[in-house]
């Protein structure tokens, strides 16, 4: 089946560890997206790529990191700079960039 | 910049009633607009989109949306709600001009729904 998977579904670090957070997707899709959901906040850009080896910084791209090295991987990662990394993360891709985004199903991210 | 609100934080309606989540945009231009639909725990689903065209689009579940450019507006509206339609509710905008792609989305309703 074609999606979206990220992984882990839950991940628990220490304050001052570097984690990163995997998205996948087989859809094929050019553009992939991080955002970040606090409740009642609704979603934040973190970054996006449009394309192999390219990204841009969202509007919260501060202590976190991401790579684009294949067409089917984004990684992020939430790194100790980031002040208050406790949050929900989607990952999401779309066809090109001025289309639709489809999402994964979060990493619930939890830093004690 | 985009922006976009979703005025009602909560609503609550009874099952087999209609349904109206309001939605309200600020953009120069006309925007691309999303509603899309989380469980909790979830990710997010697409319900409906609108690029250009008519501006009555048909979605998934039973959902519509109108987008009214003097109102600056994109409304979903469902004429008869589910129980299993209780869920959290996204309006969502992309610029549809300029070298920068971004999609913006508002903060969320919440709906419950009663037997």
């Amino acid at each position: 089946d074609g999606g979206i998977t990220q992984s882990p579904k839950y991940l628990f670090r220490k304050e001052g560890q570097n984690v990163t957070l995997s998205c996948e997707q087989n859809l094929n899709h050019d553009a992939m997206y991080w955002y970040r959901q606090d409740p009642g906040q609704g979603l934040r850009l973190i970054y996006y790529s449009q394309i192999v080896n390219d990204f841009q910084k969202g509007d919260i791209a501060e202590g976190y990191s991401v790579s684009r090295e294949k067409k089917e991987s984004f990684p992020l990662t939430v790194t100790s700079a980031q002040k208050n990394p406790t949050a929900f993360y989607l990952c999401a891709s779309s066809p090109s960039l001025r289309t639709e985004a489809f999402f994964g199903q979060g990493t619930r991210l939890t830093v004690v | 910049a985009q922006s976009v609100t979703q005025p009602d934080i909560h609503i609550t309606v009874s099952e087999g009633a209609s349904l109206e989540l309001r939605c309200n945009y600020s953009y120069g231009a006309t925007p691309y607009l999303f509603w899309y639909v989380q469980s909790p725990g979830q990710g997010l689903q697409l319900l409906l989109k609108y690029f250009s065209g008519d501006t009555l689009v048909q979605g998934i579940k039973g959902f519509e949306a109108e987008f009214k450019r003097s109102q600056s507006s994109f409304n979903l509206r469902k004429p008869s709600v589910h129980w299993s339609d209780a869920a959290e509710y996204f309006c969502a905008v992309g610029n549809s001009g300029g070298s920068n792609y971004k999609l913006t989305f508002g903060k969320g309703t919440l709906l419950t729904v009663n037997p």
